[in-house]
Parts: structure tokens; C-alpha cells; sequence
């Protein structure tokens, strides 16, 4: 059965650095998506991509958040300057379509900034 | 703002007896329903969505939830838990038809099941 891939499982780095979370999505699915889950707190959304655009941000997703589909298989998700609080869980999730469709989830990659 | 209830944040129950984990949600319109589960380092897993046919929607590894709307509720139940169902388990709402399908999830249910 397809699956959401993402690397690495845990990206341990400095406060400042940069980091890149990757994805790669189910190969028919169009829609992509990032979500986050800080130790004990809800899963958040961060952003939706579709046809190569965001086609929405949440509030957290800032100037610092950016993502990309460099190729027709990777997704990912770059933090410019990493702050302690943006240390979490990062999911990555594909659908085939958008709206009502079902979310496919990858297993996740730990952030851990320090 | 449309957002998601899951009343208890755990739930312990008894192998084979019943389990009924709760969610509510808040919308100006029927939105689209999902639960998720997510066992012990793995991604999130759907169980079930409700996307306005049937109110009683059945899901995977047993589990099944009714749409009420004059409730707001999206209740998960499953007649006879089993060892295998402990896990953490979301309840997430897409609130927005036609959107590009951003879920708004719940604080997560753990449950967890004694012999």
C-alpha cells in the first residue's frame, strides 16, 4: 500500500540554524500538506500546497516557514533560523484531492532545537 | 472559529468492554468529520470520515461514529476493545466544503486497555 515517507525520523540542530524536513507524498496525490505537534499540545496545521502554491498558511507558518516541491516527488518544509519553540513533531500529509478527501499522514520527523 | 471538543484526554477501559470516545465540534456549517489514530511512534492513521452521506459511518479495526447534528457530536465507539486498539486518537474537522481540506484536530484521547 502507498505510504508517506519523511526524513529524517528526528533533526536535532542548534537555535538559529536552518533545517529541511522532507516528504515525499503518494505519487497520484496532488495536495500536500505540513502539520506540527508540540510535546503534550494539539496537532496544528501549517500550510496546504497545491499546483506548486500555497493555497493556505496558518498564522504560525511565517517569513521563517517556506516550503517546495523541487522535483515531482519531494516535499519540503525549510526553517530559516530555528527558535527553541519551534522544537515538535512535524507531519507531513498528501491527499488525492483537496476538500473533503483523506489526508495521508507520514510517520513524522522529531525536531529538536537546542 | 471552527474548532474540535475531545472531552477526556484519557480513557481507560477493560478488554472487551465497550469504548466510546467523545468529540464535539463547532461550525457554522456540517463540516466534514474524521477520526485518526496514532499508535506509539507512527503517523497518524485514518479510522473513519463523515462527509454528509450516511449519520453512522464505520471505519477500520472495528470502530464506527455518528454524525449528530443536533449535538455537535462525532462520538468514536467500538462494542468489545481489544489490547491492540491502545493508542492516542484525534478527532480533526474539516470545516470549510471545497476547501483545500486544512483539519482542525482535537487535544487527542488516550486509550488505554487493561486485561
Amino acid at each position: 500500500e502507498p505510504e508517506v515517507t519523511q526524513t529524517p525520523s528526528h533533526q536535532v540542530t542548534q537555535m538559529g540554524q536552518e533545517v529541511i524536513l522532507r516528504c515525499v507524498p503518494i505519487s497520484n496525490h496532488l495536495y500536500f500538506y505540513w502539520y506540527r505537534q508540540i510535546l503534550g499540545q494539539k496537532v496544528e496545521f501549517l500550510v496546504s500546497f497545491y499546483n506548486n502554491e500555497i493555497s493556505e498558511k496558518s498564522e504560525i507558518f511565517d517569513d521563517q516557514f517556506s516550503v517546495e516541491r523541487p522535483d515531482g516527488s519531494n516535499f519540503t518544509l525549510k526553517i530559516r533560523s530555528t527558535k527553541l519553540e519551534d522544537s515538535a513533531m512535524y507531519f507531513c500529509a498528501s491527499s488525492e484531492v483537496g476538500g473533503e478527501d483523506t489526508q495521508y499522514f507520514g510517520p513524522g520527523t522529531r525536531l529538536t532545537v537546542l | 472559529a471552527q474548532s474540535v471538543t475531545q472531552l477526556d484526554s484519557q480513557v481507560p477501559v477493560f478488554e472487551e468492554a465497550p469504548v466510546e470516545l467523545r468529540c464535539n465540534y463547532s461550525s457554522s456549517v456540517p463540516p466534514y468529520l474524521f477520526w485518526y489514530v496514532q499508535y506509539p511512534n507512527q503517523g497518524l492513521q485514518l479510522l473513519l470520515k463523515y462527509t454528509s452521506a450516511a449519520t453512522l459511518v464505520k471505519g477500520i479495526n472495528g470502530f464506527e461514529a455518528e454524525f449528530k447534528k443536533s449535538e455537535t457530536s462525532f462520538h468514536l465507539t467500538k462494542p468489545s476493545a481489544h489490547m491492540s486498539d491502545a493508542a492516542e486518537y484525534f478527532c480533526a474537522v474539516n470545516p470549510l466544503r471545497g476547501s483545500y481540506g486544512k483539519l482542525t484536530f482535537g487535544q487527542g484521547t488516550i486509550l488505554t486497555v487493561h486485561p
